[in-house]
């Protein structure tokens, strides 16, 4: 079964500063695995997907995450906080399997960000 | 570009109601998930059809049934509604059968059960 660990249900950082949120995966199969990001009464809008291509995958909005097998982790960052990046974030792992997988995510915990001016 | 489409988008139900939830998904998309996102929880997954057969079932209890049409849309059907039942209903779409497990999600259906 898939799992994946969120550190840290929040996080604070100033406008301007890395955003680093932390993301642990537990997979016994080569995991396929996203970022996702829900703002307020919102839907979740996919950031980034690793599909086992390249290892550093580059998201809308300025957000990049690394995978790396050796950690099983695959944190996201942003170089510079917006206003606007205050959201709540998902961590997600499904299964690459195949035919015999039909995709169905399992998230995180969340990580609720908070920019400050 | 087309999103995938959740009606309704608020739905109010007294306990031991029944309600419905429908779920447009992205045209040419083939598999249709449904979540359960109860407040300050993630996401669970409850049922997914794959090409309008059920493919994988998650925590949905047996109170709850969903179906995927010949048009491919889909419909979450809740009866015996509980006080535990409030929560956002999420569907997503995604094309498996072109190897793209990228899922795209519906605005949500905010349930409230009073």
């Amino acid at each position: 079964a898939q799992s994946v660990t969120q550190l840290g249900s929040h996080v604070s950082v100033s406008e301007g500063a890395l955003v680093l949120l932390r993301c642990n995966y537990s997979s016994s199969v080569p995991p396929y695995l996203f970022w996702y990001v829900q703002y307020p009464n919102q839907g979740l809008q996919l950031l980034l997907k690793y599909t086992s291509a390249a290892t550093l995958v580059k998201g809308i909005n300025g957000f990049e995450a690394e995978f790396k097998k050796s950690e099983t982790s695959f944190h996201l960052t942003k170089p510079s906080a917006h206003m606007s990046d205050a959201a709540e974030y998902f961590c997600a792992v499904t299964k690459n399997a195949g035919g015999t997988s039909y995709g169905k995510l399992t998230f995180g915990q969340g990580t609720i960000l908070t920019v400050h001016p | 570009a087309a999103g995938v489409i959740q009606s309704p988008r608020h739905l109010i139900k007294e306990k031991r109601e029944t309600a419905t939830l429908k779920c447009y998904p992205i045209p040419r998309h083939d598999t249709v998930y449904w979540y359960q996102q109860g407040p300050g929880q993630d996401p669970q997954f409850l049922i997914s059809f794959y090409e309008k057969m059920q493919s994988d079932k998650g925590s949905i209890p047996d109170r709850f049934s969903a179906q995927q049409f010949s048009d491919y849309h889909s419909e979450l059907n809740m009866s015996s509604l509980e006080l535990g039942d409030s929560a956002l209903y999420f569907c997503a779409s995604s094309q498996l059968l072109a190897g793209s497990y990228e899922q795209y999600f519906g605005p949500g259906t905010r349930l409230t059960v009073t």
